[in-house]
């Protein structure tokens, strides 16, 4: 069975500094996806960025990267100059392929304080 | 266009109480999903939906559940007998195609708290 990990419960960063989110996970598959999710306070989960495991290039967003660390089994969230509008919970998500349902894998979440 | 709702969304419910929480996908999605989400953690997948057909019902905890997409549009969860274990946030997703890698577009989520 696949598990993710979100290590870090909450985190808090200056308003235009970078901050890193960590994930780790565990899974047997050589093949899937990666995501990160972002949900604000009482607003609707919305997908921030994804990553194919067969791809070595890291996706990146405008101000949001990853870092896809396959061997180490690790899919870090790097934001750049953070806005207020990025106070969020962040979940770091999985799915093995080829997949028949779309089932999402997600972590436990990090809490993301944006301070001005 | 419109994106996917969820009513309602709050419900409180005595334990034993059935309740029937509704999805509306975003129009023309064939996939949807249903997830559990308990406070402070990540969700859990239910269910999944393509089309009327339920292909994957895997995640339901229990007998207790049940989902339903008579007409390939509109869905419901249903639980009967509630229990406080039920209290959670059900959110639902839908994506585009048949293919199971689009991108899936999540609701605001019905927040039970079963008493």
């Amino acid at each position: 069975a696949q598990t993710v990990t979100q290590s870090q419960p909450e985190m808090s960063v200056q308003e235009a500094e970078t901050v890193t989110l960590s994930c780790t996970y565990d899974t047997s598959e050589n093949n899937y996806y990666l995501f990160w999710y972002k949900q604000p306070p009482s607003r609707q989960m919305i997908l921030v960025i994804r990553q194919e495991a067969y791809k070595q290039q890291n996706a990146t967003e405008n101000r949001f990267s990853v870092n896809f660390q396959k061997a180490a089994k690790s899919f870090s969230l790097k934001i750049s100059d953070s806005q207020l509008g990025d106070t969020a919970m962040y979940f770091c998500a999985f799915m093995k392929l080829p997949s028949n349902t779309g089932k999402l894998i997600f972590g436990q979440g990090t809490t993301l304080q944006v301070k001005p | 266009g419109a994106g996917v709702s969820q009513s309602p969304r709050y419900k409180v419910a005595k334990r034993g109480q059935d309740v029937a929480l509704r999805c509306d996908p975003i129009s023309g999605h064939v996939s949807l999903f249903w997830y559990q989400q308990a406070l402070g953690q990540g969700p859990e997948f239910l269910t999944y939906f393509q089309n009327e057909a339920q292909l994957d019902k895997s995640g339901l905890p229990s007998d207790r559940f049940f989902a339903e997409r008579p007409e390939g549009s509109v869905s419901t969860l249903k639980i009967q007998r509630t229990q406080q274990e039920d209290s959670a946030v059900y959110l639902c997703a839908s994506s585009l195609g048949g293919i199971r890698t689009d991108t899936q577009y999540f609701g605001p989520g019905t927040r039970l708290t079963v008493l």
